[in-house]
């Protein structure tokens, strides 16, 4: 089955640095990834997402890049914040029988230094 | 809008008992699932379901039940609690099971 890697596990950067996380994914029929963003004590929320048409997607500070044939995808965040710190997590989703099944990275904890 | 909530917060359960998770929504979404978070590990998919009476199993499904009646509500139960379902249980619903939205979560102890 899928299996997503994420690199690295804990990351520290000083505030207005940027910060980059890594995917890769096994399964070439997924075809749509998103990235959450989950604080202390809550739900992972969706920050950003990409689909497999697309090589690159930003938003405001936050931007995604997808190398289909390399199988990676990487979440790029400029100019960080300290309410930027939290944990990331990235997924692959692909189409089985009803919708889009997910399977997650297992997450990156982003630490920003004011 | 009060999105999706997850009813209890927290719950302790001796091994063998069982329970349910209670999932809600107020988008009107077809899509919900149900996902488990353990320590070091993303989140991983139990069930979902893409309809009133409409479900389908996930990565982990064994030792977990799930039905629906109601757009709205997508409970998970517990028939018989083991010690390896310690975890944060996440509900999840999405209009079209690509963009998601969680609720808050439920933090299930099982001694």
């Amino acid at each position: 089955g899928e299996n997503v890697e994420q690199h690295p596990s804990t990351l520290s950067v000083q505030e207005g640095d940027s910060a980059v996380i890594k995917c890769t994914y096994s399964d070439s029929a997924s075809n749509y990834f998103p990235w959450y963003k989950q604080e202390l004590g809550k739900g992972p929320q969706l920050i950003i997402d990409i689909r497999s048409n697309v090589g690159e997607k930003k938003d405001q500070r936050i931007a995604v890049t997808l190398n289909k044939t390399a199988k990676h995808f990487s979440l790029h965040i400029t100019e960080t914040q300290p309410e930027d710190s939290a944990v990331y997590f990235c997924a692959a989703g692909k189409w089985k029988n009803y919708g889009q099944n997910f399977v997650f990275g297992p997450g990156t904890r982003l630490s920003v230094l004011p | 809008n009060a999105g999706v909530t997850q009813t209890p917060k927290f719950q302790v359960l001796k091994t063998g008992q069982s329970m349910t998770l209670q999932c809600a929504q107020d988008m009107n979404h077809e899509y919900m699932s149900w996902y488990r978070q353990d320590p070091g590990m993303g989140l991983r998919l139990i069930h979902y379901s893409v309809g009133a009476g409409i479900t389908d199993q996930g990565e982990v499904p064994n030792g977990y039940n799930v039905s629906r009646s109601t757009t709205e509500d997508f409970p998970l139960r517990l028939l018989s609690a083991a010690p390896s379902q310690t975890s944060v249980y996440f509900c999840a619903s999405s209009y079209d099971s690509y963009e998601q939205y969680f609720g808050p979560g439920t933090r299930l102890t099982v001694t």
